[in-house]
């Protein structure tokens, strides 16, 4: 049984790019959450997607966007880097918005580094 | 403000040694409460969920119970390889959003 995945695991960019981070949920879960997860810091929620929709959101600004496709794969984009971008990204998955259960599964993550 | 505050900050046993994690949260109609369990570099891994005040769970040494304002994580004759940073997270009412505490590095020394 596959766990989530993520793409790539390490990426280095300059400040101003752009970047794309990928995510495949676990095999059954069709809602994805992304995280960022600065060191020593709990994870901060950016937002979720379910049936390929921004369901709900966290206080990150518009530069951060994201898409989820038809097999409920994932990729979470940041434009104009900062900085303080710099940060573990990760992506989780679970099974649908509403049940009693709500654990969410997480993939090894992304860590990017802004120059 | 929802709030999720996790002590100590880290912690340092000897092997055997047992002892607790605590997560405190100040948020209005818990829906769960969940425990996550994170090697450096690495994502969380999921341990328990825990819904209503009175809950435990357990899974080998790790025993995971909830009062009305806070969680605790008992670690009982701890390993070396228990050693990591153990999370804390909330879900509110029918807010879908986690908010998680800074987590308390667990060091188990032989």
């Amino acid at each position: 049984d596959a766990g989530v995945t993520q793409s790539p695991t390490h990426l280095i960019k300059t400040r101003g790019q752009q970047v794309t981070l990928r995510c495949s949920p676990k095999s059954g879960h069709d809602t994805v959450s992304w995280y960022q997860q600065a060191l020593g810091q709990g994870p901060q929620f950016i937002f979720q997607y379910y049936e390929e929709e921004e369901r709900q959101r966290g206080n990150f600004p518009d530069r951060f966007s994201g898409h989820q496709f038809p097999n409920y794969s994932s990729e979470l984009n940041v434009n104009a880097l900062l900085l303080g971008d710099s940060a573990l990204y990760l992506c989780a998955s679970s099974l649908g918005l509403a049940g009693t259960s709500y654990e969410q599964y997480f993939g090894p993550g992304t860590r990017l580094t802004v120059t | 403000e929802d709030q999720v505050t996790q002590s100590p900050e880290a912690l340092r046993l000897q092997e055997g040694e047992s002892s607790s994690l605590n997560c405190s949260y100040t948020v209005s109609g818990l829906r769960g409460l969940f425990w996550y369990r994170q090697d450096p570099g690495k994502g969380p891994e999921f341990l328990f969920t825990l819904y209503s005040a009175g809950e435990e769970k357990e899974k080998e040494r790790l025993k995971a119970t909830l009062t009305k304002k806070e969680s605790f994580l008992h670690i009982t004759a701890p390993k070396p390889e228990d050693s990591a940073t153990y999370l804390c997270a909330v879900q509110e009412g029918s807010n879908y959003q986690l908010i998680w505490g800074a987590g308390t590095k667990l060091i188990i020394k032989p």
